[in-house]
Parts: C-alpha cells; sequence; structure tokens
C-alpha cells in the first residue's frame, strides 16, 4: 500500500485536459513543496515530468502543470495527445528521515 | 551524455544478499555536484526509494523502513556504485532502477537507469 493516494484509472480523449490527484498528509504534501510527478511507458523507466509541484524540467512541454492544495497535489495534462497514455506517479517529501513517498500511480488513457 | 547502467543477477535467494552495480558514464561520481541513489518498483508496491548518497559530501541517506537491511558503497575509480540488500524475501521482487537526483528533498530524478528486474526465489 503506497503512502500517497491516486485514482488506479483516468481518461480523456484528444485535445482535452485531464486532472489526476493525489493525497498525502500534513507531514508530506501538505507540509513541503517538494513534490514531483513522474511519467511511465510501458517498459521504460519513469521520466521526471514536474518537480517542487509546478516546475517542468528542459524538454516537458507546457500542457503538463501542476498545482497543490493543503494535502492534495494535482497534475493536469491539457490538450492531450496520444503519447501521453502512460501511467503517473506523484511523490513528495515526508520529512527528515524519509526523503521520497510515492503513489501507487494512475494510468492514464487517451480514448 | 550521461548513461546510467544497473547489472547483476536476476535471481536471488530467500534470506540472501542483492547485490547490484550502477555503472554511470558521461558524468564523474566524484566530486559531483548531483545525489545519486536507487529506487525500486514492484506490482505490490509501486515505486520506493531505496536510499541515496552524495558522494562530495560522504553522505549517505536511506529510506527508514530498510535502513537495517540496506547499504550504499561507491567507488569513484570504476565510476560505480553498488546497493546491498540483506535477508531478502518475496517482497523485495522489484524492478531496481538506479538515478542521479538533482534534489535531496524530494528525491527529483532525472536521469534513470534502464532497471533490472531481480526475483527472490528458491
Amino acid at each position: 500500500q503506497s503512502a500517497l493516494t491516486q485514482p488506479p484509472s483516468a481518461s480523456g480523449s484528444p485535445g482535452q485536459s485531464v486532472t489526476i490527484s493525489c493525497t498525502g498528509t500534513s507531514s508530506d504534501i501538505g507540509g513541503y513543496k517538494f513534490v514531483s510527478w513522474y511519467q511511465q511507458h510501458p517498459g521504460e523507466a519513469p521520466k521526471l515530468v514536474l518537480y517542487e509541484v509546478a516546475q517542468r524540467p528542459s524538454g516537458v512541454p507546457e500542457r503538463f502543470s501542476g498545482s497543490r492544495s493543503g494535502n492534495t497535489a494535482s497534475l493536469t495534462v491539457s490538450g492531450l495527445q496520444a503519447e501521453d497514455e502512460a501511467d503517473y506517479y506523484c511523490s513528495a517529501y515526508a520529512g527528515s528521515s524519509n526523503f521520497a513517498v510515492f503513489g501507487g500511480g494512475t494510468k492514464l488513457t487517451v480514448l | 551524455q550521461l548513461q546510467l547502467q544497473e547489472s547483476g543477477p536476476g535471481l536471488v535467494k530467500p534470506l540472501e544478499t542483492l547485490s547490484l552495480t550502477c555503472t554511470v558514464s558521461g558524468d564523474p561520481l566524484s566530486g559531483s555536484t548531483y545525489y545519486w541513489g536507487w529506487i525500486r518498483q514492484s506490482t505490490g508496491k509501486g515505486l520506493e526509494w531505496i536510499g541515496t548518497f552524495f558522494s562530495s559530501g560522504g553522505a549517505f541517506y536511506y529510506n527508514p523502513s530498510l535502513k537495517s537491511r540496506v547499504t550504499i558503497s561507491v567507488d569513484t575509480s570504476k565510476n560505480q556504485f553498488s546497493l546491498t540488500l540483506t535477508s531478502v524475501t518475496a517482497a523485495d521482487t522489484a524492478v531496481y532502477y538506479c538515478a542521479r537526483h538533482f534534489r535531496i528533498t524530494g528525491i527529483f530524478s532525472d536521469r534513470w537507469g534502464q532497471g533490472t528486474l531481480v526475483s527472490v526465489t528458491s
């Protein structure tokens, strides 16, 4: 059982927007801005798409955005494209002894 | 171009020790300003941070839930770092990734190896 809670699945049609939530506690998401999101295609390693809640690494499209409210972080993918179909994982800093906890992942399907 | 490559046995018997090595090319570990570490992914538990080190400072950080069984070591002459996990059980069956982190708080990982599957079975 993962420390952070994500919905197992999400879907949207090409061009639409989809938001994936990630719920934690005041000891992780609610306590620090150190939230990240990873995209993982089948058979590949995870790829960082957001860090510090809403920062995009170089090369990640602006279609990927993030936010945080209370103990919940969210990833929004706008203008859905076929290549966005993947598993998405959230991660958060959980204090000085546990530097990262993860969500169980959300499978995003582009209809 | 930075590359990370995991290597090691794909099968380990219960209660024995799992040992993996990550070979880094394109970025020297010695004096690096990045953190380096291990993350695993299992069907049952998803992604799990195992441990991380900062070679310039000689600091090591471990997941509290694994700390009693995990050791990370570094060989800067070979530009490699290794993972040792003792007394393994079926729950340790997972794909093990080595990764580069640019931030320790949150273990933001911008480069990953391809991963290696380790199965714990008798």
